[in-house]
């Protein structure tokens, strides 16, 4: 079983709809969640991160955490074609590093 | 632009030769992280420095795979004896607290 578990995809949303990802991680360790957003042959970029059981919203994009399921989530909100990359979860145990899931890749279509 | 630099930005080399790569921090950040990506899968962990302290190595890290951090500023990471299952992007994330922040990337392709 990997660590972190995410659909490869590709999620295929309409413009302006909710898109919604996925998470599951195996380590009861875990301490933070983080959601990296990459476009192709680029490098992650930092959308947000969680670390208490519930909701988290920043602008378009909510993280939702579920500890007890060892569930994290990701709701991109009036999706835009500009939201089109590969999305990735990653968490944080007490060792510090981030372990990484192998991404989920959205297509906003116009 | 994250304020982390990676250098250099791509590197093509012949089997067998050794490269090595830069990752500059965002001043203030204490921790150093150095990832591998392959096409199609998330960044893989090879070490992590705190200050000039390496903490953690993966087992992916072979002996042919070093890092430094010597004044707990810059690091580099030397790959010796390429290989071509070497070609990847090498990330750096560097972070102060909770938020990791990767430089640009360096990509390396071995012919």
């Amino acid at each position: 079983q990997k660590e972190v578990e995410q659909n490869s995809g590709p999620l295929s949303v309409p413009e302006g709809a909710i898109a919604s990802l996925n998470c599951t991680y195996s380590d009861r360790g875990s301490q933070s969640f983080f959601w990296y957003r990459q476009y192709s042959g680029k490098s992650p970029e930092l959308i947000m991160f969680i670390y208490s059981n519930g909701d988290k919203e920043d602008g378009r994009f909510t993280a939702q955490l579920n500890k007890a399921s060892q569930y994290v989530s990701l709701l991109i909100r009036d999706s835009q074609p500009s939201d089109s990359a590969t999305y990735l979860c990653a968490f944080q145990a007490a060792g510090n590093k981030l372990t990484f899931g192998g991404g989920t890749r959205v297509l906003v279509k116009p | 632009d994250t304020g982390v630099s990676q250098d250099p930005r791509h590197k093509i080399t012949k089997r067998g030769q050794n490269v090595t790569f830069r990752c500059d921090p965002i001043s203030e950040h204490n921790r150093l992280y150095w990832y591998r990506q392959t096409l199609g899968q998330g960044p893989e962990f090879l070490t992590y420095f705190q200050n000039e302290a390496q903490l953690e190595k993966s087992r992916l890290l072979s002996d042919r795979f070093s890092a430094e951090r010597p004044k707990g500023s810059f690091s580099t990471l030397e790959i010796q004896r390429t290989e071509q299952g070497d070609s990847a992007m090498y990330l750096c994330a560097t972070s102060l607290n909770t938020e990791a922040f990767f430089g640009q990337g360096t990509r390396l392709t071995v012919v």
